[in-house]
């Protein structure tokens, strides 16, 4: 079964680009899907599929596969953009799974 | 527009069973391909899905909690009822229920829509 790797945290200066990663065996194999999490909310999706934004994402949240890592990257980032990342796949063993979501902060 | 809301006791006892319902609105749980799970947040830690029904009754456990989890749906009523038996203090935790989201000419699929949160807290 799946299992992701998320880096504990990570910080980024605002106006700068963060780069979130999400390690996991043979990962282009599946659909990577990245949720943010602000304190005291629900999780929203930000990345669907890889690289597809939802409606209402701005365009400054894109994901990539390279390898065996998913990658959220994050451009011009605002304060407001400070939260846990998540990404998740679904497995056909383990069904759902999810990262560790480690906390972007932006100092 | 999609809507859910979990609704159940904030606290429970050790060995108590945990009822929960999902009660949502904007979509039907007789509509092929749909489905409603429930995902848990531990105070200060990472998701953890635990369920998922589908339209068709077909329901899916995390295996490791399998045996102590149930899901249950009730079309006419709008809700999918989750049941976890034998509740210990590590259960504490946020429960969530969740759209799935899919793409038809994709595999797997994510939550798109959630609810508020349920949290639960096992105390004697």
């Amino acid at each position: 079964s799946q299992v992701l790797t998320q880096p504990p945290s990570e910080s980024v200066a605002p106006g700068k680009t963060a780069r979130i990663t999400c390690g996991g065996k043979n990962i282009g194999s599946y659909s990577v899907h990245w949720y943010q999490q602000k304190p005291g909310q629900a999780p929203i999706l930000v990345i669907i599929y890889d690289s597809v934004r939802p409606s209402g994402i701005p365009e400054r949240f894109s994901g990539s596969i390279s390898g065996n890592t998913a990658t959220l990257t994050i451009s011009r980032v605002e304060a407001g953009d400070e939260a846990d990342y998540y990404c998740q796949v679904w497995d056909f063993i383990s069904d759902v799974v999810f990262g560790a979501g480690p906390k972007l902060t932006v100092v | 527009q999609i809507t859910l809301k979990e609704s159940g006791p904030s606290l429970v006892k050790p060995t108590q069973t945990l009822t929960l319902t999902c009660t949502f609105s904007g979509f039907s749980l007789n509509t092929s391909g749909v489905g409603v799970g429930w995902i848990r947040q531990p105070p200060g830690k990472a998701l953890e899905w635990l369920a998922l029904i589908y339209w068709d009754d077909d329901a899916r456990y995390r295996p490791s909690l399998k045996s102590r989890l149930t899901v249950t749906k009730d079309t006419s009523k709008n809700q999918v009822v989750l049941t976890m038996t034998n509740m210990d203090p590590v259960d504490t935790a946020t429960y969530y229920c969740a759209h799935r989201g899919h793409l038809a000419d994709r595999s797997g699929y994510n939550f798109d829509y959630w609810g508020q949160g349920n949290l639960v807290t096992v105390s004697s």
